[in-house]
């Protein structure tokens, strides 16, 4: 089975440019979810949706949004972007709600560069 | 609030040898899950063992063992007989169980394998 998929791998952007991120769960996985992971922040968690619905949210501007499509696959897009948005973007799956363990599979990531 | 902490920076252990990464953690919630994920360069975040706070028993997988003490809020790593390919970052997680999927994760500890 294939694992959860990220594209573009690397992307380098300009202040102020936008970039949308794509992430494609692994087959049968409802739940998506987005991190951030920067050197002075760790791994923070950015949204998470589950059946085209956003079930959480992270403490991030709005400039970040991110959407569910109905084959579960997911979009990030981050507006007006500045220095500090530089970053690795993991995305990660689950099968979804169970009441119970939810073990989340993650991608390879996206490195984005804003200069 | 969930709270996850690492203290070890970096640890380092000779190959064949075991080796303990410390995690200890904080929450309210009656019911959560503890994940350890690996972390080599590449950037992939990759699953290696879950421990329900109900469990009864220490969770195994293979050369990864949790010491789980509920009691005094840890959930250390053991990996036995470490190999060098055992070299990366590794990362303790927190998800509150019956409702958001959101894992928080502690700082990280970056190990490295000696031959």
């Amino acid at each position: 089975k294939a694992g959860v998929t990220q594209t573009p791998r690397y992307l380098i952007k300009t202040r102020g440019q936008q970039v949308t991120l794509s992430c494609s769960p692994i087959s049968g996985h409802r739940s998506v979810s987005w991190y951030q992971q920067t050197p002075g922040q760790g791994l923070q968690f950015l949204f998470e949706y589950f059946s085209e619905t956003q079930r959480n949210k992270g403490n991030f501007p709005g400039r970040f949004s991110g959407r569910q499509f109905s084959n579960s696959r997911s979009e990030m897009n981050v507006s007006t972007l500045e220095l500090g948005d530089s970053a690795l973007y993991l995305c990660a799956s689950s099968l979804g709600p169970a009441g119970g363990r939810e073990t989340q599979y993650f991608g390879p990531g996206t490195r984005l560069l804003v200069l | 609030a969930q709270k996850i902490t690492q203290t070890q920076p970096g640890m380092f252990v000779q190959e064949k040898e075991a080796v303990t990464l410390d995690c200890t953690y904080d929450t309210s919630d009656p019911s959560y899950g503890l994940f350890w994920y690996k972390q080599p360069s590449s950037g992939e975040m990759i699953f290696l063992i879950y421990q329900g706070s109900y469990d009864q028993q220490n969770a195994t997988e293979g050369r990864y063992s949790l010491n789980f003490q509920k009691a005094r809020k840890s959930a250390n790593l053991v990996i036995s007989a470490s190999q060098l390919g055992d070299s990366a970052m590794y990362f303790c997680a927190i998800q509150n169980q019956g409702g958001s999927e959101k894992l928080v994760f502690g700082k990280g500890t970056k190990l490295t394998v000696n031959p």
